[in-house]
This record gives C-alpha cells, sequence and structure tokens, in this order.
C-alpha cells in the first residue's frame, strides 16, 4: 500500500512563508506533484519532482527529497489570493494512478 | 475555451436514481480521468482511459461505469444511487498517462453531486 501524510492546516500572514511537508511511503516512487485548489474550484497542477532537489517556479518552490521519502511546497511572499487547499500526490512506477494526499489548507490573514 | 469540461456542474437527485456525468476535453490529451472527492476533500482516483482503453479501474461499486466513446470524451453513468455517493466529480485529462505526472493533469470545474 501507500500512504502520504501532510499537514491539516496552516495559517499565515500576507507576505510570510509558509512550506508544507509531505511524507510518502509507497514502494516504486516515480515522482511527487503539487496541486493547488481553491474552494469551489478544480485542483491546478503547480508542480512536479522526480529527482533530489529544488524546483522554483515563481513565488512557489518544490523540494524532494527521495532518500528521506519526504517533499515540500514553500509558498513565499504570500498573498490573500494563495489561500487554498494545497496537496501532494505521489505516482509509483508500477501502474498509472497519480494519489493524493489529504490535502494542507492554507489561510492566508491580513 | 474551456479545455476539459463537464456538465451539469450541480445534480441534485434522489436515491436509486441513475445519473450520468459527461466530460470533454479540447486539448488533445490522449489520457482521461474520473475523480472523485468527498467532503473531506480528499481525491481519489476512480477511472482512467488511455484512448479509449482503460487503464486504470479502482475498486468502486460496479454501479460506476465509465464509458469513452473517442479520446476526447469520458462519461460517468452511476446507476442506483445512494446517499454515500454524495461528492464533487472531477473529470481530468493528461497529455499521455506518464508525460502527464510532469506536466500536470488540467482538472475539469467539478460536478456536485447531492443524492437526497
Amino acid at each position: 500500500g501507500q500512504s502520504l501524510e501532510q499537514p491539516s492546516e496552516v495559517t499565515a500572514v500576507e507576505g510570510a512563508i509558509v512550506q508544507i511537508n509531505c511524507t510518502y511511503q509507497t514502494s516504486g516512487f516515480y515522482g511527487l506533484s503539487w496541486y493547488q485548489q481553491h474552494d469551489g474550484g478544480a485542483p491546478t497542477f503547480l508542480s512536479y519532482n522526480a529527482l533530489d532537489g529544488l524546483e522554483e517556479t515563481g513565488r512557489f518552490s518544490s523540494f524532494l527529497s527521495r532518500s528521506d521519502s519526504y517533499g515540500y511546497l514553500l509558498l513565499q511572499e504570500l498573498q490573500m489570493k494563495d489561500s487554498a487547499s494545497y496537496f501532494c500526490a505521489v505516482k509509483r512506477s508500477n501502474d498509472y494512478k497519480l494519489s493524493f494526499g489529504a490535502g494542507t489548507t492554507v489561510t492566508v490573514r491580513a | 475555451d474551456t479545455a476539459v469540461s463537464q456538465t451539469p456542474k450541480y445534480l441534485v437527485t434522489q436515491m436509486g436514481n441513475d445519473k450520468s456525468i459527461k466530460c470533454e476535453q479540447n486539448l488533445g490529451h490522449d489520457t482521461m480521468y474520473w475523480y472523485k472527492q468527498d467532503s473531506k476533500k480528499f481525491l481519489k482516483i476512480m477511472f482512467s482511459y488511455n484512448n479509449k482503453e482503460l487503464i486504470i479501474n479502482e475498486t468502486v461499486p460496479n454501479r460506476f461505469s465509465p464509458k469513452s466513446p473517442d479520446k476526447a470524451h469520458l462519461n460517468l453513468h452511476i446507476n442506483s444511487l445512494e446517499l454515500g455517493d454524495s461528492a464533487v466529480y472531477f473529470c481530468a485529462s493528461s497529455q499521455t498517462p506518464i508525460t502527464g505526472i510532469g506536466s500536470g493533469y488540467t482538472f475539469g470545474s467539478g460536478t456536485r453531486l447531492t443524492v437526497v
């Protein structure tokens, strides 16, 4: 089987930095993805890591350590519009599925 | 132009009814998916088709049946609806099952199904 763990909620103020951790247990790990979902909206793709290291896309960065079965999403210079749920998701090499974690609700306060 | 469109957006129906949700993508992708999101926001894969071939068939009640008439369309038919089927159902697509991991899935806006 497999499991994904991420915090359920994070609250921060505008301009702050938030790190959302994701630890996974799965056989045949292939890669880790991150998605953002606003209330009432569709999940949207943010980033993907297959190799160890940091991927930066504007204010958002994602990190992966395969040896630690761990990744994180870093949200910098938080804005009110970043209030949303953030999901990590893993793909195994031996099947086609993308399996999502339970999501982290980020609330940005003024 | 909507990349992945689902209809209807809202569906309220009585227990025991049969209903369908339709999905269409105009991205030229080969692969389409159905995900179910429950009230706790947990997203769970149900089915996937790659170029009209079923490639993912999770353990869901056989009251749920997907149909892919062509690679741009993936419909979901649900028989004998139950209260526990109430959820948001998302359709998604990707170029292929593998490249979609790196380039991301494109999700539709969801269908909120309420069974009363």
